[in-house]
């Protein structure tokens, strides 16, 4: 079965760091681009940042770039966003979610993980 | 404010035939490949449709989707209560070189 299942979140103050993980199985993880989406508290959903199956290629949203860092490593079947100078607007339901689009931006998130709660407040 | 349009929200009986819409530009619709996504409440989003109107398997033909110019349809026939939910359209969008979605269209069978 693949499985998506995403750790890290919790409370965190305006202007500190993050780092979040998801932990991939069930498929061959270094054969499929990533993707970070966020959710923030009862509003739509946002992309966040992509990532090639060999880290070749890495886009971030607007709103994250110079931020945030998104990584990967293969050989650990995990995604990762390191999340810096972290904001109120920032809070949101973290997900990671495997790309099967085939290309190389991202297209198609299927499946996605539980997702993890980030919360930024003083 | 969404880089693509959905409406907010529709509602229909059960055993009748809603469509959602999702607007866009050239650079986004009209020039890439959409997806839709359903999110039940409480619970993370699932692909629904992919590649403008292909569905995954497991995910029953009452579910379709469409698009023309720069904008896309999702059709959902025989309603159920369990349809409700909040649905997404998604696509890459050339110019900012950026995933977007829509706002979402929160989906009351009444």
């Amino acid at each position: 079965e693949v499985q998506l299942v995403e750790s890290g979140g919790g409370l965190v103050q305006p202007g500190g760091s993050l780092r979040l993980s998801c932990a991939a199985s069930g498929f061959t993880f270094s054969s499929y681009s990533m993707n970070w989406v966020r959710q923030a508290p009862g509003k739509g959903l946002e992309w966040v940042s992509y990532i090639s199956s060999s880290s070749s290629t890495i886009y971030y949203a607007d709103s994250v770039k110079g931020r945030f860092t998104i990584s990967r490593d293969n050989a650990k079947n995990s995604l990762y966003l390191q999340m810096n100078s972290l904001r109120d607007e920032d809070t949101a339901v973290y997900y990671c979610a495997r790309d099967t689009g085939g290309l190389y931006f991202p297209t198609r998130f299927d499946p996605w993980g539980q997702g993890t709660l980030v919360t930024v407040s003083s | 404010q969404s880089v693509l349009t959905q409406p907010p929200s529709v509602s229909a009986a059960p055993g009748q035939k809603v469509t959602i819409s999702c607007s866009g530009s050239s650079s986004n619709i009209g020039n890439n490949y959409v997806s839709w996504y359903q999110q039940l409440p409480g619970t993370a989003p699932k692909l629904l449709i992919y590649e403008n109107n292909k569905r995954p398997s497991g995910i029953p033909d009452r579910f379709s989707g469409s698009k023309s110019g720069t904008s896309a349809t999702l059709g959902i026939t025989g309603l159920q209560t369990g349809d409700e939910a909040d649905y997404y359209c998604g696509t890459w969008d050339s110019s900012l070189s950026s995933g977007v979605f829509g706002g979402g269209t929160k989906l009351t069978v009444l």
